[in-house]
């Protein structure tokens, strides 16, 4: 099946800092991978959709200098959260939109990555 | 635009017990529907979806769904519960024939599956 993966799955850093994310497609190409922020015991908040070789398009309220999306490959995107502070900690899930599967809307989703930020 | 309501936020039940997890949508178009579950820090597992053709979807882990176009109802159901499927469940919906559009996700029911 499809595998989608995320790197780190779980990362600490300290406010100000910037905290990189990435989302790769294992077995398949993934010209559509979107990612969301996920609150505890909250349903799953769509924070942009990341186009392969284009700017990504954020919903509205997402900071996009805040959430620099680089989408440079068919199997990989990553997040980058830019002077992260306490209120950025959430749990970050990426999925991808595999196109040749013939099934036009169906999403995988990555494993999540856990981002504390002290 | 598309919205997803889930009733329960919380559904206790005993082992071996049939669930019933609630699932209502509202669209001005057609949808594809889809059932996800969340175990605790993990991301989403695909348990079963509707595309098109027969209303009754069967899912995995003994899971199936029914699309009710006049309720607009998508209610996920399992006969007999084991305490491994107490996770966290979404229901979502999707515009049919819009490549890549987004999910549009319920706000989960947590499925608590006591001994």
């Amino acid at each position: 099946g499809a595998v989608v993966s995320q790197h780190p799955s779980w990362v600490i850093c300290k406010s100000g800092t910037s905290v990189k994310i990435e989302c790769r497609s294992l077995d398949f190409q993934a010209t559509t991978m979107f990612w969301y922020r996920q609150f505890p015991k909250k349903s799953l908040m769509l924070m942009a959709t990341s186009n392969e070789g284009s700017k990504a398009t954020y919903e509205q309220g997402v900071e996009k200098d805040k959430f620099l999306i680089n989408h440079a490959s068919l199997t990989l995107s990553t997040l980058t959260v830019t002077s992260a502070h306490p209120e950025d900690s959430s749990f970050y899930i990426c999925s991808a939109r595999d196109v040749l599967a013939g099934e036009a809307d169906t999403q995988y989703f990555g494993p999540g990555t856990r981002l504390t930020v002290l | 635009a598309q919205s997803v309501t889930q009733l329960d936020s919380q559904v206790p039940v005993f082992e071996e017990a049939p669930v019933e997890l609630r699932c209502n949508y509202s669209s001005s178009v057609s949808v594809y529907l889809f059932w996800y579950v969340q175990y605790p820090n993990q991301g989403l597992q695909l348990l079963l979806k509707y595309l098109s053709g027969s209303t009754l979807v069967k899912g995995i882990n003994g899971f199936e769904a029914e699309f009710n176009k006049s309720q607009t109802s998508f209610h996920l159901r399992k006969p007999s519960v084991h305490i491994s499927d107490t996770a966290e469940y979404f229901c979502a919906v999707s515009e049919r024939g819009n490549a890549g559009n987004m999910l549009t996700f319920g706000g989960g029911t947590r499925l608590m599956v006591k001994p």
